[in-house]
């Protein structure tokens, strides 16, 4: 089946750095990409979604300044946090649909805790 | 706009008992359902969907049917099992050249020997 492989699994990061996050569809075309934040004991709230060679569109009161998202080709997108702060502390999940007409089809990365220290 | 709506957790239950977990939905024209689970520190893994009004998805042991009438679209299983413990999270597509999923806000299942 379709496979969507997203690392780093865990990263620490000092405060001020910036991290990026990547996103492989491995055996499909990803024509758009959904970028999620999931914070504790809660859903996952969407951050963006990405087309192939396109910009992103965020969701209301997502800084597209701070979460870049880059998704230049159909099998790989990448989310950067720029200038992280103990805040954007969260675990973030990329979902992929594929374009290979397998009807309503998404897969999830396995996610990516991160933390600002 | 589209809405999902699960109830709340954590469940708990005894191994082999019966799960019901409740999803209702709201939504323009229609909608495409899923369930996802989410084992602790993991993505989410689609496991089941249904596309139209009665069809039933099932996948290792959980069913899940389309009830337009009610808009609902219920989980069950009749025999949970230790490893089933994990966050459900029920979702839609309402379809009209959107692909965004709409989720529910997850339910925590717990099973106990």
């Amino acid at each position: 089946g379709a496979v969507v492989s997203q690392h780093p699994s865990r990263v620490i990061c000092k405060s001020g750095t910036s991290v990026k996050i990547e996103c492989r569809s491995l055996d499909f075309q990803a024509t758009t990409m959904f970028w999620y934040r999931q914070f504790p004991k809660q859903s996952l709230m969407l951050m963006a979604t990405s087309n192939e060679g396109s910009k992103a569109t965020y969701e209301q009161g997502v800084e597209k300044d701070k979460f870049l998202i880059n998704h230049a080709s159909l099998t790989l997108s990448t989310l950067t946090v720029t200038s992280a702060h103990p805040e954007d502390s969260s675990f973030y999940i990329c979902s992929a649909r594929d374009r290979g007409g397998r009807g309503v089809g998404y897969t999830f990365g396995s996610g990516t805790r991160l933390t600002v220290v | 706009g589209n809405s999902v709506t699960q109830m709340e957790g954590p469940v708990t239950l005894s191994e082999e008992a019966f799960l019901t977990i409740n999803c209702t939905y709201t939504a323009t024209g229609y909608p495409s359902l899923f369930w996802y689970v989410q084992y602790p520190g993991e993505g989410l893994q689609l496991l089941l969907k249904a596309t139209k009004a009665d069809d039933k998805g099932s996948n290792k042991g959980f069913e899940a049917t389309y009830r337009k009438e009610t808009t609902s679209f219920h989980l069950e299983k009749g025999s949970v099992q230790v490893s089933d413990s994990a966050v459900y999270f029920c979702a839609l597509n309402s379809g009209a050249g959107s692909y965004q999923l709409t989720f529910g806000k997850g339910t925590k299942l717990s099973v106990i020997p």
